[in-house]
């Protein structure tokens, strides 16, 4: 059972355009989000993250989105840049900053972003 | 600072044979996760440590998985025997605890098994 979606495996944007990246999610337990990004042959880097809490946050070129009665989240990068082609990833934990909280987290799928100049 | 240092980058092995990995964590890091991502798929948690103690092993498929992590520092995840379906990516990360899910990743060690 998939609990963290991505549903378009990949997408394209030219350089300059604002890239829109989606995650839908299961199970409702889940309140913190993240973003990673992933380069060929490297680790995946932390990028971003949200709070249930909260439905938006930004840092620079990068804003993440949280509709929770959907459950589903996006990450939009604008404007995009060939520097962001990667692959990346939407994760998702639950209970964190509790006693509940499991540490773990369930990544999507992951989606390649290519940036076109 | 250094981050999550694995070790090797790439192993190719025969089915049947052993194998192990080498994870050294951000320094000051006590929550030490091993993830395993198969081709075109997120990663997934094999292990969690909580300092030296395994917290969470409930996905590592222990007839032929073992992880340690002696002194609660550096941690090592072996497979014995290999079979071909565990050909991955195999990627450790590290967070200041389970508090903070901002996990830092290694570049990962990639396990093919012929």
């Amino acid at each position: 059972d998939q609990q963290v979606k991505q549903n378009s495996p990949s997408l394209s944007v030219q350089e300059g355009r604002i890239s829109i990246l989606n995650c839908d999610y299961t199970n409702s337990m889940f309140d913190y989000f993240l973003w990673y990004k992933k380069y060929p042959a490297e680790g995946p880097t932390f990028l971003i993250s949200i709070s249930s809490i909260k439905d938006k946050n930004e840092d620079g070129r990068f804003t993440v989105f949280l509709n929770k009665s959907a459950k589903h989240l996006s990450l939009h990068i604008v404007p995009s840049q060939p520097g962001d082609s990667a692959v990346y990833f939407c994760a998702a934990s639950s209970g964190r900053g509790g006693s509940s909280n499991t540490g773990k987290l369930i990544f999507g799928q992951g989606t390649t972003l290519q940036v076109k100049p | 600072e250094a981050g999550v240092v694995q070790s090797p980058r790439y192993k190719i092995i025969e089915k049947k044979q052993p194998v192990a990995f080498w994870c050294n964590p951000i320094s000051g890091h006590n929550t030490l996760y091993w993830y395993r991502q198969n081709l075109g798929q997120g990663p997934e948690l094999l292990i969690r440590y909580e300092n030296e103690e395994a917290v969470d092993d409930s996905q590592l498929p222990k007839d032929r998985f073992s992880a340690e992590r002696l002194k609660g520092v550096d941690s090592t995840l072996k497979i014995q025997p290999a079979e071909l379906g565990d050909s991955a990516v195999y990627l450790c990360a590290s967070s200041l605890d389970s508090l903070n899910t901002e996990a830092f990743f290694g570049q990962g060690t990639r396990l093919t098994v012929v």
